[in-house]
């Protein structure tokens, strides 16, 4: 059973760099996608972008000048970083394994809840 | 951007009764549509792929059905497992959720 263990600074104050990172374990790195979403206390799920095997990367329109993703596949862990951070940011922030034809997400991290405050 | 309207936002039932949510977009689009189950807590966890196929591990009274921008989410009857918060999902431009609906028990 595929397995995903995120981590990252959970307290932030306005304007820094939100960082976190996801490691993959239990399944192959190679040939998935692999995602970061968020939610904020009490709403729905955003998806926040991701990032192929091959590095190739796509980012939701609204977040996109703030947002990057990595990935070391020799360490089959991608990680997210988010700049300039608002309270706005604060979330519970996921990273996610896509599914085998791309279009939904099979296996999910435990979820880092990240707060933004002064 | 596909929009999905879930409804309704919340669903009062008793175990042992029939669950229907349903997930309506702003365009209509091929099957890729998915939906997840989240309790308190927890992350979400998929339980419908490609608006038909059951998850690995999914109970078979969980079912999807739909297609074009009409997708509905089917719980045979319920366990006092399944009450929890579900959200279809689709993936366009890019992915996006439903708003999500609430099943709690009555």
């Amino acid at each position: 059973q595929v397995q995903l263990q995120q981590w990252g600074a959970g307290l932030l104050k306005p304007s820094e760099t939100l960082s976190l990172s996801c490691a993959v374990y239990s399944g192959s790195f190679i040939g998935y996608s692999w995602s970061w979403i968020r939610q904020p206390p009490g709403k729905g799920l955003e998806w926040i972008g991701e990032i192929s095997h091959s590095g190739s990367t796509k980012f939701n329109p609204s977040l996109k000048s703030r947002v990057t993703i990595s990935a070391d596949t020799s360490k089959k862990r991608f990680s997210l970083n988010l700049s300039s951070v608002t309270a706005a940011d604060t979330a519970v922030y996921y990273c996610a394994r896509h599914c085998n034809d791309g279009a939904c997400y099979a296996f999910w991290g435990q979820g880092t809840t990240v707060t933004v405050s002064s | 951007e596909v929009v999905l309207t879930q409804s309704p936002d919340t669903l009062s039932l008793s175990p042992g009764e029939r669950a229907t949510l349903s997930c309506r977009a702003s365009e209509s689009f091929s099957s890729y549509l998915a939906w997840y189950q989240q309790k308190p807590g927890q992350a979400p966890r998929l339980l419908i792929y490609d608006a038909s196929n059951r998850a690995t591990g999914i109970p078979a009274r969980f079912s999807g059905s739909g297609s074009g921008s009409d997708f509905t989410l089917t719980i045979s009857s319920l366990e006092p497992e399944d009450f929890a918060v579900y959200y279809c999902q689709h993936r366009s431009d890019w992915p996006t959720f439903g708003q999500g609906t609430r099943l709690e028990i009555k």
